[in-house]
């Protein structure tokens, strides 16, 4: 079975800080794909970013990076500098497939950026 | 180019009674999946539906059940309807299937809120 942790409950920061979300996952399959989505207030949920189990290369974007670590099962999610608007549930999923219709979905963490 | 659209946004309904939810996908999207969204549980993955067929199903019982149209719209239907069904149901659609590098992510709509009283 597939099973996401995300430790952090909650995380509050206050702006211009950088902060580190924490993701750890649990899958049998050797081909696997890691999500992470931004749900603001508003509850849309929307799609940040997308790693492969074979590719192991971090990624920068802005104020964002991930750092997927297959050895330690961990996916996080860094935020530089960040923002009021940041503010938001931020949840990591793992699919087994490229298709992620059928994700298994971490508990979420909720981040409070504080002007 | 529209989102994915979901209704009725609210809804408020009593015990044993039934409800159904229904889904558009952004245009050209094949793929739509339903999840449950909860305090207590977190997001939790129903069904999803490609080309009318169910793909996929997670552990919900049977009073759950879904289906999807040729134009590839979605309902979700919840029947004998209990207080622990209180909840937000998403709906997410993704890339066409036939797409040369999908990208795997999905377009989530803004979800049903249903209050069962």
């Amino acid at each position: 079975a597939q099973k996401v942790t995300q430790a952090q409950t909650e995380i509050s920061v206050v702006e211009k800080e950088d902060v580190t979300l924490d993701c750890v996952y649990e899958t049998r399959d050797t081909t696997y794909y890691l999500f992470w989505y931004k749900q603001p207030p508003s509850g849309e949920l929307v799609f940040l970013i997308r790693r492969n189990s074979f590719d192991e290369q971090n990624e920068i974007s802005g104020r964002y990076s991930w750092n997927f670590q297959k050895s330690t099962s961990s996916f996080n999610f860094t935020i530089t500098a960040s923002q009021v608007v940041d503010s938001a549930v931020y949840f990591c999923a793992l699919s087994e497939s490229f298709r992620a219709g059928k994700s298994t979905f971490g508990d979420g963490t909720t981040l409070t950026v504080k002007p | 180019k529209a989102g994915v659209t979901q209704t009725p946004r609210y809804l408020i309904k009593t015990r044993g009674q039934q409800v159904t939810l229904s889904c558009s996908p952004i245009s050209g999207h094949r793929s739509v999946s339903w999840y449950q969204q909860t305090p207590g549980q977190g997001l939790q993955f129903l069904f999803e539906y490609f080309s009318e067929t169910q793909r996929n199903k997670g552990n919900f019982p049977g009073r759950f059940s879904g289906r999807q149209f040729s134009n590839s719209r979605s309902e979700m239907n919840v029947s004998t309807l209990e207080l622990g069904d209180s909840a937000l149901y998403l709906c997410a659609s993704s890339f066409p299937e036939t797409r040369g590098a999908p990208t795997g992510e999905l377009f989530f709509g803004e979800g049903s809120r249903l209050t069962v009283l």
